[in-house]
């Protein structure tokens, strides 16, 4: 069963870095056809992917945020990380680390969500 | 970017209705389409992905279809457990997008 669990600074100063680790127990990071992700929810609205990582160090990031974010692994703490810059009070938002696991479904890969940290709130004020 | 675009943006059900929600995307993403429940406080939580494949342990009341640009997730006897905020999610092409979320409320 893999777990997640998200850590970092509750509170950012705007235009400060907003920088969180996510630690990965039950499964390597190094597992291939496993992605890595942080998702985030404002406070009452919905959910924003910001962006992914593979144990090769392979990156996709959100375009509206890409310009701001750098995301890294570290296999041997078995751990991945965001860094977020320059926040204002609208990146105030409940972050999720999650992982895409592969699935086969009528003979198609799928890749969903399938295990998620508990979230983290990151208040930039 | 594809949007998705869910509806209703929320629902009042009583326990044992049939209940559907609708997920629309603005092109075509096959069946890379999953569906996620999540309750206040917690993180959403994976029911089905590849449009209409429940994962392992989700009750079989939760079923989805669709394929292309329209999607539906839907229960069939609610339960006291299945109030709460429905999201879908694409996976078909970057940047993964999410549905803006369907409140199901008790009636």
């Amino acid at each position: 069963q893999v777990q997640l669990q998200e850590s970092g600074p509750g509170l950012v100063q705007p235009s400060g870095t907003l920088s969180l680790t996510c630690a990965v127990s039950g499964g390597s990071i190094s597992t291939s056809n496993w992605w890595w992700s942080w998702v985030r929810q404002p406070p009452g609205k919905g959910l924003e992917w910001i962006g992914e990582i593979y144990y090769s160090g392979s990156t996709n990031y959100s375009p509206s945020l890409k310009s701001r974010v750098t995301m890294s692994a570290d296999k041997s703490k078995n751990q991945f990380s965001l860094k977020l810059t320059s926040v204002t009070a609208a990146d105030t938002a409940v972050y999720y680390c999650a992982r895409r696991g592969q699935y086969f479904f009528d003979n198609v890969r799928y890749l969903p969500f399938d295990y998620w940290g508990q979230g983290t709130l990151v208040t930039v004020s | 970017d594809i949007q998705m675009t869910q509806s209703p943006s929320s629902l009042s059900a009583s326990v044992g209705d049939r209940v559907a929600i609708t997920c629309r995307a603005s092109q075509s993403i096959s069946t890379f389409l999953n569906w996620f429940q999540q309750k206040p406080g917690k993180a959403p939580k994976l029911l089905i992905y590849g449009a209409s494949s429940l994962l392992s342990g989700v009750p079989s009341r939760f079923s989805g279809s669709g394929s292309g640009t329209d999607f539906t997730l839907t229960i069939s006897s609610l339960q006291p457990e299945d109030f709460a905020t429905y999201y879908c999610l694409q996976t078909h092409t970057t940047p993964w997008t999410f549905g803006q979320g369907t409140k199901v409320e008790v009636k």
